[in-house]
């Protein structure tokens, strides 16, 4: 199976803030990459897919890019509901995940 | 509304059976590509499996000869049977749906716990 593998694992950032999480894949997996966000007790959900699609509904302070092995996930501005942990997760083959990151307030 | 609801979890002994549950509204399960997904405790997220429309499916290594997935079209419910059930099993199933055919999952369920412990 294909490793996925996310840093930092752990971030501290305040409101406004840039943050930048990468994630790695163990082969090339073109622009099969897909983010997550998930909330304490909540199911994820999906905020870009295919690299850089951003999921209807998702803020544009999000954006992804990359390709081949590597990607990353923006936020611009970080907002007060954006504190959660995000996975990226490969749909090239037999889906696997990262193992998260999370966010947290400074 | 698109909406994914499971159950079926609980407390089950290790080297036992459950079978879960995923009943879909607002979608119909025999045109979409369904998968479980589960979440060990504050662990990260591991596909279990999958039924495509066509029906065919796939499955986890490491549930691979354990767990079943399922359909009733009639019920618009995807099931996931589970035997021989051990204590790594542990953790809450999602349901999902994926957004077009594949493993991108724009749609989830809220999640039913299953428990394996003596």
């Amino acid at each position: 199976d294909i490793q996925m593998t996310q840093s930092p694992s752990s971030l501290s950032a305040s409101v406004g803030d840039r943050v930048t999480i990468t994630c790695r894949a163990s082969q090339n997996i073109s622009r099969y990459l897909n983010w997550y966000q998930q909330t304490p007790g909540k199911a994820p959900e999906l905020l870009i897919y295919g690299t850089s699609n951003l999921q209807s509904g998702v803020p544009s302070r999000f954006s992804g890019s990359g390709s081949g092995t590597d990607f990353t996930l923006t936020i611009s501005s970080l907002q007060p509901e954006d504190f959660a942990t995000y996975y990226c997760q490969q749909s090239y083959s037999t889906p696997t995940f990262g193992q998260g990151t999370k966010v947290e307030i400074k | 509304e698109v909406q994914l609801v499971e159950s079926g979890g609980g407390l089950i002994q290790p080297g036992g059976s459950l079978r879960l549950s995923c009943a879909a509204s607002g979608l119909t399960v025999s045109s979409n590509y369904m998968s479980w997904v589960r979440q060990a405790l504050k662990k990260g997220l591991e596909w279990v499996s999958i039924i495509r429309s066509d029906g065919s499916t796939k499955y986890a290594d490491s549930v691979k000869g354990r767990f079943t997935i399922s359909r009733d079209n009639s019920k618009n419910t995807v099931y996931l049977q589970m035997n021989s059930l051990r204590d790594e099993d542990t953790a809450v199933y999602f349901c999902a749906r994926a957004a077009s055919a594949g493993t991108v999952w724009g749609t989830w369920g809220q999640g039913t716990l299953v428990t394996v412990s003596s």
